[in-house]
């Protein structure tokens, strides 16, 4: 079965620095890659996603992510970040065959920004 | 607006009763999912149905029942929970497929579950 870890549990930041939450999975097949936000008192949103073609993506709010197959990870990146960026971040992962439905979420990395 | 919606956003049950949640998805997808969000814990898959049919069940304690009658709504039956139980518990949806490949999950508010 595949699973994720996120190495950051809490990452506090000013504003205007710039952001890396890791993420790697282990799965020994193709996956899908997903990064999601949970802003205080909201529902999980997905920030991201990843299925196939180029390893960077875009998201929404100015985050990006890449892929790095040889390394099993999925790592989020901002330059430059937002108070309104505070919030709890998740990395998932599904298999596109033979895993388990639904997706499998790290921990979640939480990311205090100081004004 | 999520197109997923969840009641009640907060139950507070003692340990002999029976309650459900509720869920249901206004956005035509046909794969439902029920996750545990607790503090410090990964989010954890509960149940999945994929077309009313349920394909995951991760060794979950039968004093959860789960029920999917319509591809719209999904309920959790609760009763003679422990307080290790109290929770988030997070309704999602997705498109389903025959062959259970999961796309993105739109997730519900959750339901706040506190067991006396």
């Amino acid at each position: 079965a595949q699973s994720v870890s996120q190495h950051n549990h809490h990452v506090i930041l000013s504003e205007a620095a710039s952001l890396e939450l890791g993420c790697n999975y282990s799965y020994g097949g193709t996956v899908n890659l997903f990064w999601y936000v949970q802003y205080p008192g909201q529902h999980l949103q997905l920030l991201l996603k990843y299925f196939s073609g180029d390893p960077l993506v875009k998201g929404i709010k100015g985050f990006e992510a890449e892929f790095i197959k040889s390394k099993f990870s999925f790592n989020l990146r901002k330059p430059s970040v937002q108070w309104s960026d505070t919030a709890e971040y998740f990395c998932a992962v599904n298999a596109q065959e033979g895993g388990a439905d639904g997706l499998t979420f790290g921990k979640g990395t939480h990311l205090i920004i100081q004004p | 607006e999520t197109g997923v919606t969840q009641t009640p956003r907060h139950l507070v049950m003692g340990m002999t009763n029976k309650k459900s949640l509720k869920c249901e998805q206004h956005l035509g997808h046909n794969a439902m999912y029920w996750y545990k969000q607790s503090a410090k814990k990964p989010l954890e898959l509960m149940f999945v149905y994929n077309f009313k049919e349920q394909t995951e069940n991760n060794s979950v304690p039968s004093r959860f029942s789960p029920e999917c009658p319509n591809s719209s709504h999904l309920f959790l039956h609760l009763h003679t929970l422990q307080p290790e139980d109290s929770a988030l518990y997070l309704c999602a949806s997705s498109q389903g497929s025959v062959s259970g490949y999961t796309g993105e999950l739109f997730f519900g508010e959750g339901s706040r579950l506190t067991v006396l």
